[in-house]
C-alpha cells in the first residue's frame, strides 16, 4: 500500500501567525496532490490541488510541491479560528486512487 | 449545481445484517468513488465506478460490494455487517472519465456528507 504521511498534531498556531502543514508521499509515480478540510462531524472539502512543482497561491492559502522530495506542504496566512479543522493530504497515484493521510489537527489559538 | 448527496445520513444497524448506502454524485459527474473513514485509518478507498463499472478496488473484503446506474447514482453494500464496520461512509464524485485523467483538474473528487454507521 502506498502510504501519504501527516504528523496528526494537534498543531497549534495563535491567530494571525502562519500555520505550515507537512505531507510526504511514497509513491514517485504520484502526480496530482490535495489539501481537504474537515471540520469536525463533517466531510472534507477541498482547499487546492497542485499538480507541479512549486507554489501554487490562492487567497490565504499557499501548496507547495517538491517532487523529488516526495513532499507537499499547505500555508496558512493570517490563520483564524475559523481554520482550525483536521487538514487532510491526498495523492492519485500510479494505480489511479486517490490515497488519503491521515490528517493534521490544526488548532488556532484566539 | 447540487453537490453530492447521500443517503441516509445515520445508520445503526446489528452484527450480521446487511446495509445498502446511496449516492448522487454533482450533475455532469460520471465517476463516483466510495471511502471508509474510521478515527484509526483515516480515509480508505473502497471502489470507483464509472459507466456503471468498477473500474478500480482497494483493499477491502467482499462483503463490501457497489454498483452504479444508468443515471451515476451509485449504492453501496455491506453484508453480514461487524463491529468493525461502524464507520463514516463517504461517497466522492468527479469528471475523471478515463483511467490516467490527470492534471487539468478532473481528477479533483468532491465529497458528499457522508452516512455515518453505527454496528452494535
Amino acid at each position: 500500500q502506498k502510504e501519504v504521511e501527516q504528523n496528526s498534531g494537534p498543531l497549534s498556531v495563535p491567530e494571525g501567525a502562519i500555520a505550515s502543514l507537512n505531507c510526504t508521499y511514497s509513491d514517485r509515480g504520484s502526480q496530482s496532490f490535495f489539501w481537504y478540510r474537515q471540520y469536525s462531524g463533517k466531510s472534507p472539502e477541498l482547499i487546492m490541488s497542485i499538480y507541479s512543482n512549486g507554489d501554487k497561491e490562492d487567497g490565504r492559502f499557499t501548496a507547495q510541491l517538491n517532487k523529488a522530495s516526495q513532499y507537499v506542504s499547505l500555508l496558512i496566512r493570517d490563520s483564524q479560528p475559523s481554520d482550525s479543522a483536521t487538514y487532510l493530504c491526498a495523492a492519485l497515484n500510479r494505480d489511479d486512487k486517490i490515497i488519503f493521510g491521515k490528517g493534521t489537527r490544526l488548532h488556532i489559538l484566539p | 449545481k447540487a453537490g453530492v448527496t447521500q443517503t441516509p445520513r445515520y445508520l445503526i444497524k446489528t452484527r450480521g445484517q446487511q446495509v445498502t448506502l446511496s449516492c448522487s454524485p454533482i450533475s455532469g459527474h460520471r465517476s463516483v468513488s466510495w471511502y471508509q473513514q474510521t478515527p484509526g485509518q483515516g480515509l480508505q478507498f473502497l471502489f470507483e465506478y464509472f459507466s456503471e463499472t468498477q473500474r478500480n478496488k482497494g483493499n477491502f473484503p467482499g462483503r463490501f460490494s457497489g454498483r452504479q446506474f444508468s443515471n451515476s447514482r451509485s449504492e453501496m453494500n455491506v453484508s453480514t455487517l461487524e463491529l468493525g464496520d461502524s464507520a463514516l461512509y463517504l461517497c466522492a464524485s468527479s469528471l475523471k472519465e478515463t483511467l490516467g485523467d490527470r492534471g487539468l483538474g478532473q481528477e479533483t473528487q468532491y465529497f458528499g456528507p457522508g452516512t455515518r454507521l453505527l454496528v452494535l
